[in-house]
Parts: C-alpha cells; structure tokens; sequence
C-alpha cells in the first residue's frame, strides 16, 4: 500500500515568487492536513481539507493556501515567497472525516527562499 | 494561550542508560495527547494517543504516561536505533474541529 507522497521533494525558490506543492494521500483517505516546520517554530498546522471542503485553519497569512481535488490529492500555494517561509512542508492524510492524529504523515517538500 | 513545551531539547545517552522526554501543556479543553517520532528526511510517524490522566501505553522500550499537566515517555535501555526527534502534541478543539499543536521536539541521541 502507497504511503502518503508528496511532491517535489526538494525545491529552491526566489524572493517574491509563488510556488504550489503536492500531496497524493494514502488511497481511501479523505482528510489532508498540511504543516510547516522549521527549527525555530517546530511544527505548526496550516489547514486541514475534507471531501475538497478546508475544515480548519492555522494562523498562517493569506499568502499561504491549498485545495483538495475530487480525487482527494491536495495542493498548496504560497504566494509572494519570503526568506522566512523556507521550512519543510509535511502533509497527512487519515481515513477519518476529521483529521486524526494518527495520519499518516508523507516525507515532506523542503522549501528553500533565496 | 495553548502551549506545548518539550524538556529537554536534546537528549545524549549511553546505549541501555534508561531516561524519561517530559511534555508539559497548557490546553484548555484537551481531547489527547499523542507521541511522534521523527526521523531525519522523513515526515513523523505516530507512537501513541493518551486521553486521560493516569492512562499509560507501551510499545516495545517505549512507555507514555499522561498526568493533567504532563506526559512522559519513557525509554528503558534504549538502543542507538531509538536515535530520532520525539515530538509530542495535543489535539485542541477549534469550535466545531480540532487541530493538534506540536512541541519543537526533544532529539534523542543513543550512543552504542
């Protein structure tokens, strides 16, 4: 069974830029949630998608966005890219109609802003 | 404010040297706490749900216990694959959801 897969693995963006990430969850699974970590801050949760519906929400600026698709396969978009925004982007995805704490979690995309 | 806190930071042990990662919140309104490991590249991957105080549960050389202010997660003679981030985190409601609100982790090094 395919785990969570998240595309790219790595990327490398410019100040000002826009990039839009990747998350293919487990076949079956319903729920995404997407996080942001960095050494500083840790892990904190972004928003969260069900049946392409965003059920729930960080306190991340409006640059920062996502979508789910029908097939459950989920994106998210940064708008405007700042140094601060390089992190590692984690998604997870869980059977359940809200998000468990049990998802599983992908490899994550690294973000780096130069 | 919600807050997770995790003590200590890093962690370096001998390899069968037994010790305890402490997690201490401030939630109101706690529906769980849950146990990550995290290993270097790769995204975390769940060790354990607790949902009340006194609840313990084990896995191998791991046990988590939960009290209302803390949990802890125990390592009995650890072995240098132990070696990883351990994150905790609790699940807090957000009106009609929930979401979880992480710790910044504790990295475990086990020396063989």
């Amino acid at each position: 069974k395919a785990g969570v897969t998240q595309t790219p693995r790595y990327l490398i963006k410019t100040r000002g830029q826009q990039v839009t990430l990747s998350c293919s969850p487990i076949s079956g699974h319903r729920s995404v949630s997407w996080y942001q970590q960095t050494p500083g801050q840790g892990l904190q949760f972004l928003f969260e998608y069900f049946s392409e519906t965003q059920r729930n929400k960080g306190n991340f600026p409006g640059r920062f966005s996502g979508r789910q698709f029908s097939n459950s396969r989920s994106e998210m978009n940064v708008s405007t890219l700042e140094l601060g925004d390089s992190a590692l982007y984690l998604c997870a995805s869980s059977l359940a109609g809200r998000a468990r704490p049990e998802a599983f979690f992908g490899q994550g995309t690294r973000l780096t802003v130069v | 404010e919600d807050q997770v806190t995790q003590s200590p930071e890093a962690l370096r042990l001998q390899e069968g040297e037994s010790s305890s990662l402490n997690c201490s919140y401030t939630v109101s309104g706690l529906r769980g706490l849950f146990w990550y490991r995290q290993d270097p590249g790769k995204g975390p991957e769940f060790l354990f749900t607790l949902y009340s105080a006194g609840e313990e549960k084990e896995k191998e050389r791991l046990k988590a216990t939960l009290t209302k202010k803390e949990s802890f997660l125990h390592i009995t003679a650890p072995k240098p694959e132990d070696s990883a981030t351990y994150l905790c985190a609790v699940l807090i409601p957000t009106g009609a959801n929930s979401k979880l609100t992480f710790g910044k982790g504790i990295t475990l090094s086990v020396r063989p």
